[in-house]
């Protein structure tokens, strides 16, 4: 098994410009979520999926769009870069998707972006 | 709002000693609390984890201890090697009715442990 796989690994982007970074999984988890690692801010979550055609907004989701078409695919779509957006990004899945209480199982996360916008 | 926080920002331990890692949550509902760990130029994984209910967790040279009163935890890692620098995260989670857990992460700590 792959696990999580992200593409691309690096990313040169001009202020305004538009690209989708991709991210699949081949576990069959139902969550799946995309975070963004800045220094000294740890991992903060941008938005994330319970299950296809089911997204939701997480802490820092501005500039951002997603969407859930499949169990396994889970691109997250810059809509016009800025500089802000400089980061590395991961991509994360785990089993379980709509539940309540209970502790999480493992969240495995993907090789990460680093994407910079200049 | 910073709901877990996380010291220190670096951490230097010679081969052998004792790394700890401290982190510090306000919000009473978590229930989970796990630890990442990332090396370089990859994503993090999972290291250990304890639930409120125990206050030790131990996996090897690894372990967590769990203070709920004072709601902090923290990451020892005994015998420290080369091989453990990185960098290390704490989170927690909570439960919340209709909505799916997430991930509340520390601000991470980098770990080098000199040979």
């Amino acid at each position: 098994n792959a696990g999580v796989t992200q593409t691309p690994k690096f990313q040169v982007l001009k202020t305004g410009q538009s690209m989708t970074l991709q991210c699949a999984q081949d576990m069959n988890h139902e969550y799946m979520s995309w975070y963004r690692q800045d220094p000294g801010m740890g991992l903060r979550l941008i938005h994330y999926s319970v299950g296809a055609g089911i997204t939701d907004q997480g802490e820092v989701p501005n500039g951002y769009n997603v969407s859930r078409s499949t169990t396994e695919d889970f691109p997250l779509r810059l809509l016009s870069a800025a500089p802000s957006q400089t980061s590395v990004y991961f991509c994360a899945s785990r089993r379980g998707g709509f539940r309540t209480g209970g502790p999480n199982t493992e969240a495995f996360f993907g090789q990460g972006t680093r994407l910079t916008v200049v | 709002q910073q709901q877990v926080k996380q010291s220190p920002q670096s951490l230097i331990v010679q081969k052998g000693g004792i790394s700890i890692i401290n982190c510090a949550y306000e919000n009473t509902a978590f229930d989970y609390f796990p630890w990442y760990q990332q090396f370089p130029g990859k994503g993090p994984a999972l290291l250990i984890a304890i639930r409120p209910d125990v206050s030790e967790k131990k996996e090897g040279r690894f372990t967590i201890s769990f203070n709920k009163s004072a709601k902090q935890f923290s990451l020892h890692i005994m015998d420290s090697q080369p091989g453990d620098s990185a960098t290390y995260f704490c989170a927690a989670s909570k439960g919340s009715s209709g909505s799916a857990r997430q991930l509340t992460f520390g601000s991470g700590t980098q770990l080098t442990v000199l040979p």
